[in-house]
């Protein structure tokens, strides 16, 4: 059984364009969450997705920064217009069921450098 | 609101020395707490979780914690260390109005000498 899968692993954007981050779940998982990691910080909470639904996005950004969990392929995690701050580690954690304490399997993750 | 505080952004020790990684949280609710891994350059491997019952907690590579709700405290805790412990090390808390999402303190760094 393969691992949470992220890719692309390494992506440089220069400021104004847009970062596309894919994350494709452990087989029969069907909840995602979207954590960034700033230098030298903590992960922190941008999102949670079921299939086709975003149930809790009380840690995204208000502009610019979008996610789908589509009811075929990966999670994608969408930056428009990027800008030095969100040069970031973004990692993509998945779990079998939302329910409290359950475990939450993590990606390796996608490190995002705006040029 | 849930918050959890890592101590010590640093820890060096010696191998073959134990180790603690101190962890406190804040939370009006049950919490359920957790330490993950990082080593250089990957995602976040589990080492241990508590959710209720025993205190102390058991995890992988060694590793222990234990839950102490007077204190509100949940450190880590290893006999022996060794080379390959040497990562970024995070608590972290669910539950309550956070049910699924999960809050990270801010990771101690553990480096280990020869």
């Amino acid at each position: 059984n393969a691992g949470v899968m992220q890719n692309p692993r390494h992506l440089v954007r220069r400021r104004g364009q847009e970062a596309r981050l894919r994350c494709s779940p452990m087989k029969g998982h069907s909840h995602v969450y979207w954590y960034r990691q700033l230098p030298e910080e903590g992960l922190k909470f941008m999102v949670y997705l079921q299939k086709e639904n975003i149930i809790d996005e009380s840690g995204m950004p208000k502009e610019r920064f979008s996610a789908e969990f589509p009811k075929e392929g990966p999670s994608i995690l969408r930056i428009q217009q990027v800008v030095r701050g969100d040069s970031a580690a973004y990692f993509c954690a998945s779990s079998p069921r939302a329910g409290v304490g359950d475990t939450q399997y993590f990606g390796p993750g996608t490190r995002l450098t705006v040029l | 609101a849930q918050s959890v505080t890592q101590l010590d952004s640093q820890v060096p020790v010696f191998e073959e020395a134990p180790v603690e990684l101190r962890c406190n949280y804040s939370s009006s609710v049950s919490v359920y707490l957790f330490w993950y891994v990082q080593y250089p350059n990957q995602g976040l491997q589990l080492l241990l979780k508590y959710l209720s019952g025993s205190t102390l907690v058991k995890g992988i590579n060694g590793f222990e914690a234990e839950f102490n709700k007077s204190q509100t405290s949940f450190h880590l805790r290893k006999p022996s260390v060794h080379i390959s412990d040497t990562a970024e090390y995070f608590c972290a808390v669910s539950g309550g109005s956070s049910a699924s999402k999960i809050i990270f303190g801010s990771g101690t760094r553990l480096s280990i000498r020869p």
